[in-house]
């Protein structure tokens, strides 16, 4: 069974730019995850899609940080503008229900 | 404020030794999860403990739950080099909403 797709692995932008991410999550799953783990903590929910609709994005910046999953599978994660805190590793996950969440390998972000 | 607390933060120990570590977090939740993460990594799941009195293992990690004392713990016993990482727990929020808070980690390094 394939894992959570992930890309770009690594992004260095310059504060004020925009940047997007993309998520491809494990075949059949519904539920999908967007977590931002900044270095040396745990990661934190930013937003959760079941399906195509949002169940919560209570924890996301929004004057900045959009994000969409228009056809109930892939998810694109938006920056606009980046600020020097946005740097972070940027984790998707996916999940089948109520079960287990699988992550996937991480979108290094980089804001000089 | 769903809230979760590892402790110790920092567990320097050598091969051989068994240890705990110590998850409280601060509402009611019947899922809690154990992971995983290499330095550079993603999250890899350990363990998923469901129920009240939940008890998993897996070679030299056994998780256990008590959700009445809001307290899980991640025993390893005959510590090897190998299971230096960083553990995190995490509890959904529920009611659907099941996005996972993190703890900060626990970084575990395993001396020779």
């Amino acid at each position: 069974e394939a894992g959570v797709a992930q890309s770009p692995r690594y992004k260095i932008i310059e504060k004020r730019q925009s940047v997007a991410f993309w998520c491809n999550p494990i075949s059949g799953h519904a539920t999908l995850y967007w977590y931002q783990q900044i270095l040396g903590q745990g990661p934190k929910l930013l937003i959760q899609f079941q399906n195509n609709g949002v169940v919560d994005d209570s924890q996301l910046p929004k004057d900045r940080f959009s994000a969409e999953r228009l056809k109930g599978v892939d998810s694109t994660l938006k920056i606009q503008p980046a600020k020097l805190e946005d740097s972070a590793v940027y984790l998707c996950a996916s999940s089948h229900g109520l079960n287990e969440q699988f992550f996937g390998p991480g979108t290094r972000l980089t804001v000089l | 404020e769903l809230k979760v607390e590892q402790n110790p933060l920092f567990l320097s120990m050598q091969e051989g030794k068994n240890y705990t570590i110590y998850c409280n977090y601060s509402t009611t939740s019947d899922r809690l999860y154990w992971y995983r993460q290499d330095p550079g990594k993603s999250l890899e799941s350990l363990f998923v403990l469901l129920s009240n009195g939940a008890v998993k293992q897996e070679g030299r990690l056994m998780a256990s739950l008590d959700t009445k004392a809001r307290l899980s713990t991640l025993h390893i016993t005959a510590a090897v080099h190998d299971l230096s990482a960083t553990y995190f727990c995490a509890v959904d929020g529920g009611g659907g909403a099941d996005g996972l808070t993190f703890g900060k980690g626990t970084h575990l390094i395993i001396q020779p």
